[in-house]
């Protein structure tokens, strides 16, 4: 299944560096979204965009930063985390308010 | 809000049946979604349910009652490679499509 495919699949960062996730779905969808999953926790829902524009913001920190530049491309800029921030980043996407498809994840390790 | 519980882990034996129960409590409910995930992969779209009642799909199956806020996902003939973490998330009547998952149930599947 490549339908939402994520890049890095795993990475480390310090506490002060910058890096950035990527997301791209090839379903042809509109609507994008990014998911924290940490051990024993329900999926969290971060950042919603629909047709481009972000429709929810779940409250979340303010060194996590998305971009989606077009439909098919979804990042999320990461400055300054935390240890706590280390978890599975999980893209999905979908057609409206349809099923949503999701990426295999990032595996962020902030030391 | 929202609560959605699910078992934290269940065993069974191989070809045997098993079921897999959902309980929720939402402030408005539009439609009821199992995943299956295996370990360090993408959680995978198994079943849909919106009326109540019972939606087969193969050696799957998932039953909602909306009334008693309960679903449950029923697996038959039990194979090996059916050992993942199967997650129940509930989407809400308001929000951008927003869904609100359990913690998961990992399934161990035993010759």
């Amino acid at each position: 299944e490549t339908g939402v495919t994520q890049t890095p699949r795993h990475l480390v960062m310090g506490m002060t560096n910058k890096k950035s996730l990527k997301c791209e779905q090839h379903l042809g969808h509109n609507a994008m979204y990014w998911y924290k999953q940490s051990a024993k926790k329900p999926l969290e829902l971060m950042f919603v965009y629909s047709l481009e524009e972000r429709v929810e913001n779940n409250s979340v920190p303010s060194r996590f930063s998305p971009e989606c530049p077009n439909s098919s491309h979804l990042f999320l800029h990461l400055h300054t985390l935390q240890p706590e921030d280390s978890a599975l980043y999980l893209c999905a996407s979908s057609q409206d308010s349809g099923t949503q498809y999701f990426g295999p994840g990032t595996r962020l390790l902030v030391l | 809000g929202q609560n959605i519980d699910q078992p934290t882990e269940m065993t069974a034996t191989e070809g045997a049946i098993v079921q897999i129960n959902c309980t929720y409590q939402t402030s408005g409910f539009n439609g009821l979604f199992w995943y299956q995930q295996h370990a360090g992969e993408a959680p995978t779209f198994l079943s849909y349910n919106v009326l109540d009642g019972l939606e087969e799909k193969g050696r799957f199956s998932s039953f909602l009652s909306r009334s008693k806020g309960y679903s449950y996902l029923l697996l038959k003939e039990l194979q090996m490679k059916d050992s993942a973490s199967y997650l129940c998330a509930v989407r809400a009547l308001t929000g951008a499509n927003n869904l609100f998952f359990g913690t998961g149930t990992r399934l161990t599947v035993i010759p």
